[in-house]
This record gives structure tokens, C-alpha cells and sequence, in this order.
């Protein structure tokens, strides 16, 4: 079935510091890739939705300037988390989408800024 | 903002029992699926249900969606202490690759 990579798995950070999150769908091409965030003990919210060669549409709330998104490729998007503060830690998750496979989930990313 | 809505939000069986969880939405959907996370994992998809279909089955799982309530519920069938985790139910809206909106979750407790 089709994998979607996320890296790294788990990050700590200083506070001010900027982070990179990387999305690369693997043995297939992925039209769209969504970005989540996701509190302790809570659901899964929809941060932005990215196409490829495109800006970025994000949700409401998200701030597009903190959270800057890079969908350079069919198969790899970009979420940098800008001038981190402790109030970014969570859990980001990324999922792509596909004709082939429908929406494919990466394992997550745990931010924790310090 | 979150459309679907599981219930209950937290669920406790005994390993062997059934586990029904359901979910409710609010407009028009293209699937609807269900997910599962292992506590600060990420997502492990379980099963989808087009639109179109009544009921689905994988194994010890069985979805039924009821587009005419905007619900779907979840049946775990013979649950097993591997199955405690939290459990997703997630939509995306009719045509094309829509963003899916996930719901507040159930978390689910099997105790051996």
C-alpha cells in the first residue's frame, strides 16, 4: 500500500528557533497534501491544504506567516513552524492524497519547544 | 471547525466484548472513514464507506453509515486488549479531494 514518510518523528526546539517538518509521499504521486495539528487528548484540526506548485490554503485561526507551507514536488511538502513558541507544541501530522490510494496518513511529528 | 462527533468519548470493555462507537456529521460527504491512534501515534486508517454504501465489513470491524442521519457507527467485534486505543471517524465533502475534517474521537479502554 502506498507509505507516506514524516520526518522527524519527534523534535525539541528553543524557544525562537524555527522547524522544519518534511512530508514525501513514497511510490506514489500525491495531488494534495493536508497538515494537521493535533493537542493532547484532543482531535485531529486541519492546519492548511497544499497543491502542488501553489500557495497554501489555510484554515482559519492558522496563521500562514508562522506556519509556512512548501509544496515544492508531487511527492514531498514542507511544514516550517516559524519563531517557535511553547503555545506550537503538538503534534503535526501530514496526510497525502492520492487517485490511487485516497488519503494516506504520516506517522506524526511531536514539537516540543522549550 | 470539526464536523464529525463520535460518541461515546470514552469507552471501557471487557476484552471479548463488543465495542460500538458511532459518529455524526453535519453535511454532505463524499466517504466517510475511520481511523485509529495509538496514544501519541499517528493515524492508522481502518475502513472507508462511500457514500453510497450501507455497510461494510474488515475482519472483526463492521461500519454501517446512514446518510439520511448523517451517522456511521463503528462495531469492534470480539475486542481485544490490542484494541485500546482512540478511534476517529473522519469525512470529506462530495467532489474531488476534499480536506478531511476529523471528529473529537472515542477513546476506547479494553481491559484484559
Amino acid at each position: 500500500g502506498a507509505v507516506v514518510s514524516q520526518h522527524p518523528s519527534r523534535v525539541i526546539c528553543k524557544s525562537g528557533t524555527s522547524v522544519k517538518i518534511e512530508c514525501r509521499s513514497l511510490d506514489f504521486q500525491a495531488t494534495t497534501m493536508f497538515w494537521y495539528r493535533q493537542f493532547p487528548k484532543q482531535s485531529l484540526m486541519l492546519m492548511a491544504t497544499s497543491n502542488e506548485g501553489s500557495k497554501a490554503t489555510y484554515e482559519q485561526g492558522v496563521e500562514k506567516d508562522k506556519f509556512l507551507i512548501n509544496h515544492a514536488s508531487l511527492t514531498l511538502s514542507t511544514l516550517t513552524v516559524t519563531s517557535a513558541h511553547p503555545e506550537d507544541s503538538s503534534f503535526y501530522i501530514c496526510s497525502a492524497a492520492s487517485n490511487s490510494y485516497g488519503y494516506t496518513f504520516g506517522s506524526g511529528t511531536r514539537l516540543t519547544v522549550v | 471547525s470539526q464536523q464529525g462527533e463520535e460518541d461515546p468519548q470514552a469507552l471501557s470493555i471487557q476484552e471479548g466484548e463488543n465495542a460500538t462507537m458511532n459518529c455524526s456529521y453535519k453535511t454532505s460527504i463524499n466517504n466517510l472513514q475511520w481511523y485509529r491512534q495509538n496514544s501519541g501515534r499517528g493515524l492508522v486508517h481502518l475502513i472507508l464507506i462511500r457514500s453510497n454504501e450501507r455497510e461494510k465489513h474488515s475482519g472483526r470491524l463492521r461500519v454501517t453509515l446512514d446518510t439520511s442521519k448523517k451517522s456511521s457507527s463503528l462495531l469492534i467485534t470480539a475486542s481485544r486488549a490490542a484494541d485500546t486505543a482512540s478511534y476517529f471517524c473522519a469525512t470529506d465533502s462530495s467532489g474531488g479531494y476534499q480536506k478531511v475534517t476529523f471528529g473529537i474521537g472515542t477513546k476506547l479502554q479494553v481491559i484484559p
